[in-house]
């Protein structure tokens, strides 16, 4: 599986924008890149997802890089609840068994402050 | 609002014993994902179904682990006999796998402790 370098954590304060950056640089065409994040004591939750176009959501928004070796996760406007582990996960479109899987590295631990 | 559970929330067991959790996806996922949780190893998969059948449990000890999917509406991993070492929060997670997206929704977690 390609792999995804991510900051342990960053901090941000409440109402300001949080850019959480990714590295992929070993990236193939056909994988999807996938942002998903852990609240505290609960399971992760899917957040967006893209393949080359920026994408937006009524949760955030993904940039991607030109090369695709890179992209960033924006939350707008942080906000308490946002404190999670936020995982970026790169998964592959071909068929067969790893198919479906998402294989999870550490994270970026955000803390927003009030 | 359709969401996966788990049951139950909580188990603290000895060492030896057999434990039995399990999972209720939502209704229409084709895909059922195992994963185990610690602070040493972050989120592992263990095993991972598609339409019911198994398609990858190279993440799980085969020897005391096994997952099963009896019916669409629901899926089971024990571990028998369990260890210490086996203590971790196991998520279980369904899906709807079709190209471009496999957004998986997880449930609350088994948080297992294993004296």
């Amino acid at each position: 599986d390609a792999k995804t370098t991510q900051p342990n954590s960053m901090e941000s304060n409440e109402e300001e924008p949080v850019h959480l950056p990714c590295n992929h640089s070993t990236i193939s065409g056909t994988d999807y890149i996938h942002w998903y994040r852990q609240l505290p004591s609960q399971g992760p939750e899917y957040v967006i997802h893209g393949l080359t176009s920026n994408v937006n959501n009524r949760m955030a928004s993904l940039a991607i890089a030109e090369d695709r070796k890179s992209s960033t996760l924006i939350l707008h406007r942080a906000t308490l609840r946002d404190a999670a582990v936020y995982y970026c996960i790169l998964r592959g479109i071909t068929g067969g068994t790893s198919y479906g899987k998402l294989t999870f590295g550490q994270g970026t631990i955000l803390t927003v402050h009030p | 609002d359709a969401r996966v559970t788990q049951t139950p929330r909580h188990k603290v067991t000895e060492m030896g014993q057999e434990v039995t959790m399990r999972c209720q996806p939502i209704l229409g996922h084709n895909t059922v994902f195992w994963y185990r949780q610690t602070m040493m190893q972050g989120l592992e998969l263990l095993a991972y179904f598609r339409n019911r059948a198994p398609l990858d449990d190279s993440g799980m000890p085969k020897d005391r682990f096994s997952a099963e999917m009896p019916d669409a509406t629901l899926a089971t991993l024990k571990i028998q006999p369990s260890e210490p070492r086996d203590s971790a929060v196991y998520f279980c997670a369904s899906g709807l796998e079709r190209r471009g997206n496999n957004e998986q929704f997880f449930g609350p977690g088994t948080r297992l402790t294993v004296l």
